[in-house]
Parts: C-alpha cells; structure tokens; sequence
C-alpha cells in the first residue's frame, strides 16, 4: 500500500524558519518525482515545488523561489521542503504528492498518483 | 505561466443529474498533460482523470474528460450522493504546475 505521511508544520513567526517531510512507503522512491502542493485554509490548490527522482532537478513555483528548497533522501525514502523568510501568505495546509513519472513532463505522465494527508503550516505573530 | 480558469464556480445540481465542469487554459495545452482531481471536504485531492480523457485506477465510468488546446471538460454523467465536491484541473507538462481555481458540485 501506497503511503505518505507529512510532518514537521506548525506555528512560525513571521520571517521564520520550518522543515517539512514527507516519509513514504508502498513504492520505489527513487523512481518518481516528488511535489509539495499547498491549500490555505479555504482557498484552492496551489503547487509548491517538485523534485526530479533523482533529486537533480528542481522546479519551484514563483511565491517560493529563492526562499523553498526542496530536497529528498532516497536512501530514507523521505522527501523534504526547507522554508525560510517565512510570510503570513505561507500559511496553508502542504500536501506532498507522488509523479506518476520520473520527472516534471515526461511522456506517459499521469499526474499526482498519490497524496498524502498534509501538514499544517502557521506563520504568524 | 499557463493559467487555467474554471467555471462556473459552484454548480447547484440534484443526484442524478449530469455535471459538465469546464476548464480554459490561457495557452495550449497538450492534451497528455491535463488532469482532473476530486476534492472532498477534510481529505486530500483525488487522481480522477490524467491525460485529458483516461480515468485513473479505480474511477468510476460516470467521470469522464474530453478537450484539447486551451478548452477541456469533467462531466458526471449521472450525480452520485459521494460526487458532491471540488474539483480542480491541473496541467502537470511544464514548470510552473499550475491548478484551475475549483469547481464546487453541492447539492440544490
């Protein structure tokens, strides 16, 4: 059985710092790529990052850049999101979520496969 | 960025009728790189179609997507009391991923 379990949210102030992760099992790893996909409280899907299989390649959504990193560990079968300068726009529940493929694009893709439950991210004063 | 506009917002429709959720990409699309998921309230968002048109595993044969370019459709075609929910298409070919704004189907 497919699974992702998210931890690591919780209350931040304002220009702060959190590490999510995303321990998964039920499946090879290394084989797929990886997204963070995050909703705040009310509103809709928003993609966050996505990470290659092989953690060589790294797609981030503008409102992260250059804050985000997203990063794995093939070897724990564990996907990270590192956030700093931490804003209140920040504040959402992330959900990582599996590729059907390898990376961003590739033919045959399918999609997000699977989801996990999320974490939920607080930044505030 | 390719932005995707869904509508209408809220669909008020009764069990047993048909939904036809629309979505409009500013820019083309392949067709191989569009999907459709299912969002009910306090879950995750569900695979429901990918590839514009191909229900994913487990997927009811009431759902079905169509379209191509810049104009795609989820249509239900008959409301099930479990249907009733968000949905969202997504285009997952190329960086930014980006997500439509939703589509709620309540009951009237």
């Amino acid at each position: 059985e497919v699974q992702l379990v998210e931890s690591g949210g919780g209350l931040v102030q304002p220009g702060g710092s959190l590490r999510l992760s995303c321990a998964v099992s039920g499946f090879s790893f290394d084989n797929f790529a990886m997204s963070w996909v995050r909703q705040a409280p009310g509103k809709g899907l928003e993609w966050v990052s996505a990470l290659s299989a092989g953690g060589g390649t790294t797609y981030y959504a503008d409102s992260v850049k250059g804050r985000f990193t997203i990063s794995r560990d093939n070897s724990k079968n564990t996907l990270y999101l590192q956030m700093n300068s931490l804003r209140a726009e920040d504040t959402a529940l992330y959900y990582c979520a599996k590729d059907s493929q390898g990376r961003v694009g590739a033919i045959n893709g399918k999609g997000f496969t699977y989801w996990g439950q999320g974490t939920l991210v607080t930044v505030s004063s | 960025e390719i932005v995707l506009t869904q509508s209408p917002g809220t669909l008020s429709l009764s069990p047993g009728e048909r939904a036809t959720l629309s979505c409009r990409a500013s820019q083309s699309v392949s067709s191989r790189y569009l999907g459709w998921y299912q969002q009910k309230p306090g879950q995750a968002p569900r695979l429901l179609i990918y590839g514009a048109s191909s229900r994913a595993t487990g997927i009811p044969d009431r759902f079905s997507g169509s379209g191509s370019g810049t104009e795609f459709t989820l249509t239900i075609s008959r409301l099930e009391p479990e249907d009733f929910a968000v949905y969202y298409c997504q285009q997952y070919g190329s960086s930014p991923l980006t997500f439509g704004g939703g589509t709620k189907v309540e009951i009237k």
